[in-house]
């Protein structure tokens, strides 16, 4: 059971060019996240998907675009890389069932640099 | 608006102190909280959560946290530090219906030998 994985664990990139993060679960869980951190911000949502089939905005969406490829996998998109997506990103994933205790079981993170 | 507060961006302790820290919250609805710990350069592993019940919840490493309805507060304690505990703490409140979870900025703990 390796539960959320994350590739690449690091990546640099230049402005303007395109990259995509992937994320998968082996908890069979319903709801995937994915988030940045910034020193001093703590972790923004960019984009989360309640269920297989659904994806919506977060609080910093904007410039990124997901993919709930199906229960397991959701990937995160960057088509143009700007300096201001040097981040850390994690993906995390959730029950959300009746039943569940409903914590987030987050993935080891992607460093991503943008120069 | 819905947000978390922790007001201590840094905290320093020696080893074998007592330690607190302090998480606030503003949520229109039935608030589900969550301690979640940061060592350098890994994810998110969680120390305890709250839905409902008793108030003082056990997590682990020794953890444990009081929900108090009253003043917005889920403060998190430990009775004797460990030098391992040096790490980020970041509290969390999610539920009522919502599937986003929010996080608070996160305590930088540091632990003196």
């Amino acid at each position: 059971n390796a539960g959320v994985t994350q590739t690449p664990k690091f990546q640099v990139l230049k402005t303007g060019q395109s990259m995509t993060l992937q994320c998968a679960q082996d908890m069979n869980h319903n709801s995937m996240y994915w988030y940045r951190q910034d020193p001093g911000m703590g972790l923004r949502l960019i984009y989360y998907s309640a269920s297989e089939g659904t994806t919506d905005k977060g609080e910093v969406p904007n410039g990124y675009n997901v993919s709930r490829l199906n229960k397991r996998e959701f990937s995160l998109r960057l088509e143009s890389a700007a300096p201001s997506q040097t981040s850390v990103y994690f993906c995390a994933s959730s029950a959300r069932d009746r039943g569940s205790s409903y914590e987030q079981y987050f993935g080891p993170g992607t460093r991503l640099t943008v120069t | 608006a819905q947000s978390v507060t922790q007001p201590d961006i840094h905290i320093t302790v020696s080893e074998g102190a007592s330690l607190e820290l302090r998480c606030n919250y503003s949520y229109g609805a039935t608030p589900y909280l969550f301690w979640y710990v940061q060592s350098p350069g890994q994810g998110l592993q969680l120390l305890l959560k709250y839905f409902s019940g008793d108030t003082l919840v056990q997590g682990i490493k020794g953890f444990e946290a009081e929900f108090k309805r009253s003043q917005s507060s889920f403060n998190l304690r430990k009775p004797s530090v460990h030098w391992s505990d040096a790490a980020e703490y970041f509290c969390a409140v999610g539920g009522g219906g919502t599937y986003k979870y929010i996080f608070g900025t996160g305590t930088r703990l540091k632990v003196l030998a």
